[in-house]
């Protein structure tokens, strides 16, 4: 099955400054995520990016689909911006996501 | 506010015993898919319905079941609990089945903890 690896696993900023996330695929997917775990759990979804550049205010995200990896960069954070980040994918014939083990995120005042 | 809501919160059961969790897709999404996530790890796939029919499966014994209703709510049964069975539960819900060209939008999850 679909292997995903994200790194750093662990992230420790200033407030203000930018980070870039990233995740690779061991095989192709054609259904790509990014979410944003609260410290209450909740799991927000960033982006549904399979391919090309999004961006969402002072997030953006990039896939690479030929080379299986995804960027996610966080611009001028701010410490609500800290918690578990995780990327997802899954192939065409199912609707199965395959998450990451996460990276976490600490924005310091 | 993803739409997607989860039922109970927080619950505790004993090993042996039998959980019921339950899930309101958001408005117009036919397809509900649940995850389990252990502490520390990344949700891993329990199974997906779609239309009242289980549509996938994850690496999960049977003990885990599912049903989707005809309004697309969606409960998740655990028989038998491990003390293994503690996690985060998260339901999913999406309008398609294959959830290509969107969101998957989360429930806030029920936290069970198995003594």
């Amino acid at each position: 099955g679909i292997q995903v690896e994200q790194s750093p696993p662990d992230l420790i900023l200033q407030e203000g400054a930018n980070s870039t996330l990233r995740c690779n695929f061991s095989d192709s997917v054609n259904n790509l995520q990014w979410f944003h775990q609260n410290p209450w759990g909740q799991l927000i979804n960033l982006f549904y990016i399979p391919s090309g550049t999004k961006q969402n205010g002072r997030l953006s995200a990039t896939t690479v689909a030929t080379e299986r990896y995804s960027l996610l960069y966080i611009s001028s954070s701010q410490t609500t911006d800290s918690g578990v980040y995780f990327c997802a994918g899954g192939s065409s014939n199912t609707g199965k996501l395959i998450f990451g083990q996460g990276t976490t995120l600490q924005v310091k005042p | 506010e993803t739409g997607v809501t989860q039922s109970p919160t927080h619950l505790i059961k004993t090993r042996g015993q039998q959980v019921t969790l339950r899930c309101s897709s958001q408005s117009g999404h036919n397809t509900v898919s649940w995850y389990q996530q252990a502490l520390g790890q990344g949700p891993q796939f329990i199974f997906q319905y779609y239309r009242e029919e289980e549509n996938g499966r994850g690496n999960f014994p049977p003990r885990f079941s599912g049903l989707q209703f005809p309004n697309y709510s969606s409960e998740l049964n655990v028989n038998a609990l491990e003390l293994d069975d503690s996690a985060l539960y998260l339901c999913a819900s999406s309008g398609t089945p294959r959830g290509l060209n969107e969101k998957l939008f989360f429930g806030s999850g029920t936290q069970l903890s198995v003594l």
